[in-house]
């Protein structure tokens, strides 16, 4: 199983709706949680961060999180074309030399059509 | 600030070669990250130092692949020889790497290597 896993996608919404994306981890001990927008051609820029359990909401975006379920999903309401990107999700994991690294998985890519 | 800065940003260069990648990262962050990203396989980690020391290079992929950090404002990647199949964009971020419920990675703006 891999440590940070996601659809690939492609999700394709109407403009206007709500795009769901998704991601679900293995390691319980996980700290936090992050999700980066990757437009096609250049570098992952963060969204939204989120560590406690429940709704983190930021404009159009709102992250939950599931410690129990491992899971993490990022909601964007009133989706736009410019929100057509690949969406990382990515874990800082305790690593057992005391510090922590994180991991990223592939992506979901997304597409809101006009 | 003007963000993590790579150079070169574009590389093509022919097997066999020697390939060197640089990165500056954001003053004050204690942590550099080195990934590789590929259609096939995502986003990688390859290895990662914090204030200066490499701590994880698990990722890298074997010993033609090699990273310095000599002081807290550069780092290189060096890839010697090159393979095809080490075609890629390379990024390199930084981070505050002190608290892990927040620590945000800031990407560069990549290299794309393609190697002959």
């Amino acid at each position: 199983q891999k440590e940070v896993e996601q659809n690939s996608g492609p999700l394709s919404v109407p403009e206007g709706a709500i795009a769901s994306l998704n991601c679900t981890y293995s390691d319980r001990g996980s700290q936090s949680f992050f999700w980066y927008r990757q437009y096609s051609g250049k570098s992952p820029e963060l969204i939204m961060f989120i560590y406690s359990n429940g709704d983190k909401e930021d404009g159009r975006f709102t992250a939950q999180l599931n410690k129990a379920s491992q899971y993490v999903s990022l909601l964007i309401r009133d989706s736009q074309p410019s929100d057509s990107a690949t969406y990382l999700c990515a874990v800082n994991m305790n690593e057992r030399t005391g510090g922590f690294k994180t991991i990223f998985g592939a992506g979901t890519r997304l597409f809101v059509k006009a | 600030d003007a963000g993590v800065i790579q150079s070169p940003r574009h590389e093509v260069t022919e097997m066999g070669q020697e390939v060197t990648l640089r990165c500056k990262p954001i003053s004050g962050h204690n942590s550099l990250f080195w990934y590789r990203q590929t259609m096939m396989r995502g986003l990688e980690l390859l290895i990662y130092f914090n204030n200066n020391v490499p701590i994880d290079d698990s990722g890298m992929p074997e010993d033609r692949f090699s990273a310095k950090m000599p002081n807290a404002s550069f780092s290189t990647l060096k890839i010697q020889p090159s393979e095809p199949r080490d075609s890629a964009v390379y990024f390199c971020a930084s981070s505050l790497g002190e608290q892990p419920r927040t620590d945000t990675q800031y990407f560069g703006p990549g290299t794309r290597l393609t190697v002959l």
